[in-house]
């Protein structure tokens, strides 16, 4: 079956600390991996990518990816948060012409100072 | 801006009515997918169409139908409406790389 999860609901760092988001995938197909970042009351936005090709992918407001397909992980880390980081971020699995997006269930991240 | 357009943002409206959603797409992208997220499922896949034809359906109920018109715009329409339709209705069009552009969503309240 294809799944995504997210083991840790909600993750507490200080600010300036590094960040690590796990997430594990469970797919058929070869996967293409996206990290979604989504702000109280907004939508979800697109953080960053995997198709193919180098396994570490740099995105976008600092973070990046490192796909390992031996341990199908798609984690996502940022070296030093900013308190702007605060949000919900949610793994995802698809592929090429795929019929949807399935979604993990969220990190929620605070930010303290 | 992701390009996706969704309307109303807000509505509040009682059991047993019916409501429409509206989205339009990014400019170029013939997929339209419809998600509910709430705070007990999650985010979940209700329904794609690709070029105005139905492609996947996901957790969708009977209740609830949806369509996508020529000009490529979606609407989501949902009836007979119970408190527990109460949610956030996204929609996101994205190209065949598989990568999904969200709108901002609407809230929906069934009171």
């Amino acid at each position: 079956a294809q799944s995504v999860t997210q083991p840790d609901i909600h993750i507490t760092v200080s600010e300036g600390a590094s960040l690590e988001l796990r997430c594990n995938y469970s797919y058929g197909a070869t996967p293409y991996l996206f990290w979604y970042v989504q702000s109280p009351g907004q939508g979800l936005q697109l953080l960053l990518k995997y198709f193919s090709g180098d396994t570490l992918v740099q995105g976008i407001k600092g973070f990046e990816a490192e796909f390992k397909r031996s341990q199908s992980s798609f984690n996502l880390r940022k070296p030093s948060v900013h308190w702007s980081d605060a949000a919900e971020y949610f793994c995802a699995v698809g592929a090429y012409n795929t019929d949807k997006l399935i979604f993990g269930t969220g990190t929620r991240l605070q930010v303290f100072p | 801006d992701s390009g996706v357009t969704q309307t109303p943002k807000h509505l509040i409206t009682a059991t047993g009515q019916r409501v429409t959603l509206r989205c339009s797409p990014r400019s170029g992208d013939l997929s339209v997918y419809w998600y509910q997220q709430s705070l007990d499922q999650g985010l979940q896949f209700l329904i794609q169409y690709y070029n105005g034809e139905e492609r996947a359906k996901g957790n969708i109920l009977e209740r609830f139908s949806a369509q996508q018109f020529p000009d490529l715009h979606s609407e989501l329409n949902l009836s007979s409406l119970e408190l527990g339709d109460s949610a956030l209705y996204f929609c996101a069009s994205g190209p065949d790389t598989g990568e999904l552009f969200f709108g901002e969503g609407s809230r929906l309240t069934v009171l």
